[in-house]
């Protein structure tokens, strides 16, 4: 049974440079979540997708993020002209959402930072 | 929008002792509380989660218990042992039909068990 699996698990990039992450989810799991997390803080959201339709976008997601599940399952989440204040782990969770609940799994992260 | 309050920031015990970690929540409307466990480097694993329509669960040396009237939550680690050194987060959201399920995270405790 594999996780939820991130690449690239680093990432180190000039500010103002693209960068963009993927995620697999676990397979069958219908809810794909990305989150952001700075040190010292907990997870926060910014994005989830049911299937391949975006739900819901949180005001931390400027204009310069984007995010993507094109077919339902893997998904991207692309940073265009990235900023210093960038700088954190963007995390993705998938789960299955059904009659027991909604039991959410968190990859390891990719940590991006932005020099 | 929901806030989650976790005490304390660090916890530092001896091997064998006992941890507690306290969280409170604002939204009376959030029935579902899980807890991660951070390790260096990695993702948050779940390790427990209650819903709101019991006040206590159990899982081997770890308890979470759920006070929905006071808003607030606990989770027990008894028989500490080194391996359990990490940080905590504690979460809330609202779990059910038409929900987005999204969790809002405390900051964290990262707990230290000294051998």
């Amino acid at each position: 049974d594999t996780g939820v699996s991130q690449d690239p698990r680093h990432k180190i990039t000039k500010r103002g440079q693209n960068v963009t992450f993927r995620c697999d989810p676990i397979s069958e799991h219908n809810r794909l979540y990305w989150y952001r997390q700075t040190l010292g803080q907990g997870p926060e959201f910014l994005t989830y997708f049911q299937n391949e339709a975006q739900l819901e976008k949180s005001r931390l997601l400027s204009d310069r993020f984007s995010a993507e599940r094109p077919k339902g399952s893997f998904s991207t989440l692309e940073i265009q002209r990235t900023e210093q204040g960038d700088s954190a782990m963007y995390l993705c969770a998938s789960s299955l959402v059904g009659p027991s609940g909604n039991t959410i799994y968190f990859g390891e992260g990719s940590w991006l930072t932005v020099v | 929008g929901e806030n989650v309050e976790q005490h304390p920031s660090t916890l530092s015990v001896q091997e064998g002792d006992s941890a507690v970690i306290k969280c409170t929540y604002s939204d009376s409307a959030s029935n579902y509380f899980p807890w991660y466990k951070q390790e260096l480097g990695k993702g948050s694993q779940l390790i427990i989660d209650i819903r709101s329509n019991v006040g206590e669960k159990k899982d081997q040396r770890i308890a979470v218990t759920l006070n929905k009237t006071a808003k607030h939550f606990s989770l027990h680690i008894t028989e500490t042992q080194p391996e359990d050194s990490a940080v905590y987060f504690c979460a809330a959201s609202i779990s059910g039909g038409g929900s987005n399920y999204k969790l809002t995270f405390g900051k964290g405790t990262l707990l230290t068990v000294n051998p």
